[in-house]
């Protein structure tokens, strides 16, 4: 079974630039999770989808952040205009049921010059 | 104080050791516990949930004290291969998915 799916792995662009990030959750997953990971925060949530609605943003850290999901198997996450300090692995991550453990891609090393 | 504290380590042990790490939550309702394990440059996969009980599965215990808000993973006779970051997860949230990850534990077995 393929697991969750995220492109680019690797995305170096510089400040100002709007990155897409993108996720394809396990199929049959109703959630589907944006984490962030840095040395200094660690693992934080970002937001988390049910049946593609998004139900909780509260981690998305400023405007410049948005993220969708069209579909069942699909999800972006979008910084425009990115900064430096957006620098991070960014993963996705999906569960089955609510409160489930997640599976996470490989995620999107994100370099901002 | 943040939502889940882990001693960062690092922890240096020799082969055949055993190990223990502790992990704190400040959430006295939160509802689910899990250990994850996260190899360098890699995504964290699911080691295994911790159950009021305590469950094992090999030479890894996970444990629950709700009473003192703590959960612990041990390993028993280390392998080289145990080498990673070891992240505590507790799920707080009334909705049912307030997932907090700890920053990690990192762990090296040494031969």
């Amino acid at each position: 079974d393929a697991g969750v799916i995220q492109s680019p792995r690797h995305e170096v662009t510089e400040m100002g630039q709007e990155v897409t990030l993108r996720c394809k959750p396990i199929s049959g997953h109703d959630y589907l999770f944006w984490y962030r990971q840095t040395m200094m925060r660690g693992l934080e949530l970002l937001i988390y989808f049910n049946n593609n609605v998004p139900i909780d943003d509260s981690g998305m850290p400023e405007d410049r952040f948005s993220a969708k999901m069209p579909n069942a198997s699909f999800s972006t996450l979008k910084i425009q205009p990115s900064e430096p300090r957006d620098s991070a692995v960014y993963f996705c991550a999906s569960s089955l049921v609510e409160g489930q453990p997640q599976h996470f891609g490989d995620g999107t090393r994100l370099s901002i010059l | 104080r943040k939502e889940v504290e882990q001693d960062p380590g690092p922890f240096n042990v020799p082969e055949g050791a055993t190990v223990a790490f502790n992990c704190t939550y400040s959430n006295s309702a939160s509802q689910s516990f899990f250990w994850y394990r996260q190899d360098c440059r890699k995504e964290p996969k699911l080691l295994m949930s911790v159950y009021s009980s305590g469950n094992e599965d090999g030479r890894f215990t996970a444990q629950l004290n709700r009473a003192s808000q703590y959960i612990s993973l041990l390993i028993r006779d280390s392998k080289l291969s145990d080498s990673a970051t070891y992240l505590c997860v507790v799920n707080m949230g009334n909705t049912g998915n307030q997932f907090y990850f700890g920053t990690g534990t990192s762990l090296t077995v040494i031969p």
